[in-house]
């Protein structure tokens, strides 16, 4: 089993839609997790972390399910500019490296 | 955040010759770290460079084909060593830890292209 498991995707969306990403983790210690961005042919960008409580930046909302070892990130009213592959990334301590999953690609179609 | 500048951003090399990457961040740094992206892959970690110490490989990647330095806290490099067509990649560099503030982020060079024909 990987370590960090997201759905395959790609997800073709039109504008304003409303779309979810799920991710699973293996490492029942993990302590960190995060969603990153990566534009085609780009770096990964950090789009946010992911806390216990929930939390939400703009149209991004994240929950966390540590009983599930289960992630989401929720894009609400999605723009033509969401468009990117968004990287599910989990990490056991602050001192040990991320693990990434493969990653979902997202196209926002007009 | 920090800014994290990598060079070369892309190279063209020949089977079998060895290239250096260089990876540059404009404030010290605990951890450093070197990811690879193969093409429609996700980021596989190849090692953790360690300040003061003998880098941290992980499995299937070795010292010898990959070796790296870390001579301070804001510098590091990695070599490819050796080159075959199977390592034409992303070479990413990453830096995180204390020095950057917010927990456990880590962030991401712009990233050096490597074509090996």
């Amino acid at each position: 089993r990987k370590e960090v498991e997201q759905d395959p995707g790609p997800f073709n969306v039109p504008e304003g839609a409303t779309v979810a990403f799920n991710c699973t983790y293996s490492n029942s210690a993990s302590q960190s997790f995060f969603w990153y961005r990566q534009d085609c042919r780009k770096e990964p960008k950090l789009l946010m972390s992911v806390y216990s409580s929930g939390n939400e930046d703009g149209r991004f909302t994240a929950q966390l399910n540590r009983a599930s070892q289960y992630i989401s990130l929720l894009i609400r009213d999605s723009k033509l500019s969401d468009s990117a592959t968004y990287l599910c990334v989990v990490s056991s301590s602050g001192n040990t490296p991320l693990v990434f999953g493969k990653g979902t690609r997202l196209s926002v179609i007009a | 955040s920090a800014v994290i500048s990598q060079k070369p951003s892309r190279d063209i090399c020949q089977r079998g010759t060895s290239l250096t990457i260089q990876c540059q961040v404009d404030s010290q740094v605990t951890m450093m770290f070197w990811y690879r992206q193969q093409p429609g892959q996700s980021l596989t970690l190849i090692a953790t460079a360690n300040q003061g110490s003998e880098a941290t490989y992980e499995s299937g990647f070795v010292i010898d084909k990959f070796p790296i330095s870390r001579p301070n806290l804001t510098f590091s490099t990695l070599t490819v060593s050796n080159m075959s067509p199977e390592d034409s990649s992303i070479y990413l560099c990453s830096a995180g830890g204390s020095g950057l503030g917010s927990g456990n982020t880590i962030y991401f060079g712009e990233g050096s292209w490597l074509t090996v024909v």
